[in-house]
């Protein structure tokens, strides 16, 4: 079955260091990638798309790559700042009928002082 | 704000009540998609439209959700004989699908403040 992973632990990281979250996903061949950043109590925002195509993405303090071999994600927050805690989404879509995008479960990143 | 809006962006009820709930999308935006959320969970996806269509509804859905956009522009999501286990955050969310000649058409979706639900 489909299945996208993301880390169900906090990732805990000091304020300076890069932040580095991963998605991993299996029995599924995406057309693109992307993340979004949820913050408590709010709906999930928009921060970058990967396509299948590209090997790297940055906008900003932010860079994702795509593997489709490894099928796998990286989502790194360079200079991390405590702004930056939230919780990381990825979704897939595209793809042979998978028009619309499916959601991992998130992972919290926690940036401390 | 031209954002997507949710009402209401709370509600508590009883068990065994009926709840609805509106979702305003971004106006030029052919597609809405409602999706649950419980904590420490991703967006669980329930159902989505593009236009007035309802195109896939999760095979998780109860027979007690229904969903409308009858105008292909608001869309309501009624939960009927609420049980304890419905509370969660109702999330709405709204993209723009490129129906024809779009080479590689994206979904990417914009997302509501969310209903938090609670059923007592």
């Amino acid at each position: 079955s489909q299945k996208i992973e993301q880390n169900s632990e906090a990732l805990n990281i000091q304020e300076g260091k890069t932040a580095t979250l991963t998605c991993n996903y299996t029995n599924y061949s995406p057309a693109y990638l992307q993340w979004y950043r949820q913050d408590p109590g709010r709906g999930p925002v928009f921060l970058l798309l990967i396509r299948e195509n590209e090997k790297e993405k940055r906008k900003e303090r932010l860079k994702v790559t795509f593997d489709t071999t490894l099928k796998q994600s990286l989502f790194h927050i360079t200079a991390s700042q405590p702004a930056d805690s939230a919780t990381y989404l990825c979704a897939l879509g595209g793809g042979a009928g998978f028009q619309k995008l499916v959601f991992g479960t998130g992972t919290r990143l926690l940036v401390s002082p | 704000d031209t954002g997507v809006s949710q009402n209401p962006r709370h509600k508590i009820t009883k068990r065994g009540q009926n709840v609805t709930f509106r979702c305003d999308p971004i106006s030029e935006h052919n597609r809405l998609y409602w999706y649950r959320q419980t904590l420490g969970q991703g967006p669980e996806f329930l159902t989505y439209f593009q236009n007035e269509a309802q195109l896939e509804k999760s095979r998780l859905l109860s027979d007690r959700f229904s969903a409308e956009r009858p105008k292909g522009s608001f869309s309501t999501l009624e939960i009927q004989r609420t049980e304890q286990g419905d509370s969660a955050m109702y999330l709405c969310a709204s993209a723009t699908w490129a129906e024809r000649g779009s080479l590689n058409p994206t979904d990417t979706q914009y997302f509501g403040p969310g209903t938090r639900l609670t059923v007592l």
